[in-house]
């Protein structure tokens, strides 16, 4: 059971492309959710989703843009990346969206916009 | 707006000395509350938990950690910590508020630097 993978594991990427990182579970969880971790900063929320179909904006959305067409993937999409979206991203799983649920992270990808 | 504040940044501590670990949150309703490690070059994992019952809940590894609902604190402790005990430390905070989805909010981290 590989729990959740990211890919890529790490990015150089120049400001104004387009990026997606992908997120997989093989847990079958409903909710899934992406974090940003910046030093100083700890984990904040970007984005997540309680269920396939539906998705949510986080603490700091702007900038990014999530999917969820079925229950194991949850891409994350930088439409044009700047600077400041230079962090490690981690994406997470769980159950369901209940605060009763623990929260399962993938490696993390790290991601770096010149 | 809900805060959690971790207060000691980066902490040194020889093997075997004791530690503790502060964290506080800014929310006046039911949390539920959680330790994360991030051992180097690796993903978070769950040290331990609490969501109600016994405020002193033990974790993984040796780790426990106190809810003072009074002081709107969870802080983690360990009696003798490990030369692999070199981590960061999250505290995290989901409340029960009405819309909540979830939302675990974290502090800044807490870097532990154990010297063997």
């Amino acid at each position: 059971i590989a729990g959740i993978t990211q890919a890529p594991t790490s990015q150089i990427l120049a400001a104004g492309r387009r990026m997606t990182l992908r997120c997989t579970q093989d847990m079958r969880h409903n909710a899934m959710y992406w974090y940003r971790q910046d030093l100083g900063l700890g984990l904040r929320l970007i984005h997540y989703s309680n269920t396939a179909g539906t998705t949510g904006k986080g603490e700091v959305p702007d900038g990014y843009s999530v999917s969820r067409a079925n229950t194991d993937d949850f891409p994350l999409t930088l439409a044009s990346a700047v600077p400041s979206q230079t962090s490690v991203y981690f994406c997470a799983s769980s159950a369901s969206g209940s605060s009763y649920n623990e929260q399962f992270f993938g490696p993390g990808t790290r991601l770096t916009v010149l | 707006a809900q805060s959690v504040s971790q207060h000691n940044h980066h902490v040194i501590l020889s093997e075997a000395a004791s530690l503790e670990l502060g964290c506080n949150y800014s929310y006046g309703g039911t949390v539920n509350l959680f330790w994360y490690v991030q051992y180097p070059g690796q993903h978070l994992q769950l040290l331990l938990k609490y969501f109600s019952g016994d405020p002193l809940v033990k974790g993984i590894k040796g780790f426990e950690a106190e809810f003072i609902k009074s002081k709107f604190s969870f802080n983690l402790r360990k009696p003798s910590v490990q030369w692999s005990d070199t981590a960061e430390y999250f505290c995290a905070v989901i409340s029960h508020g009405s819309g909540n989805t979830g939302k675990l909010i974290f502090g800044q981290g807490t870097t532990l630097q154990v010297k063997p």
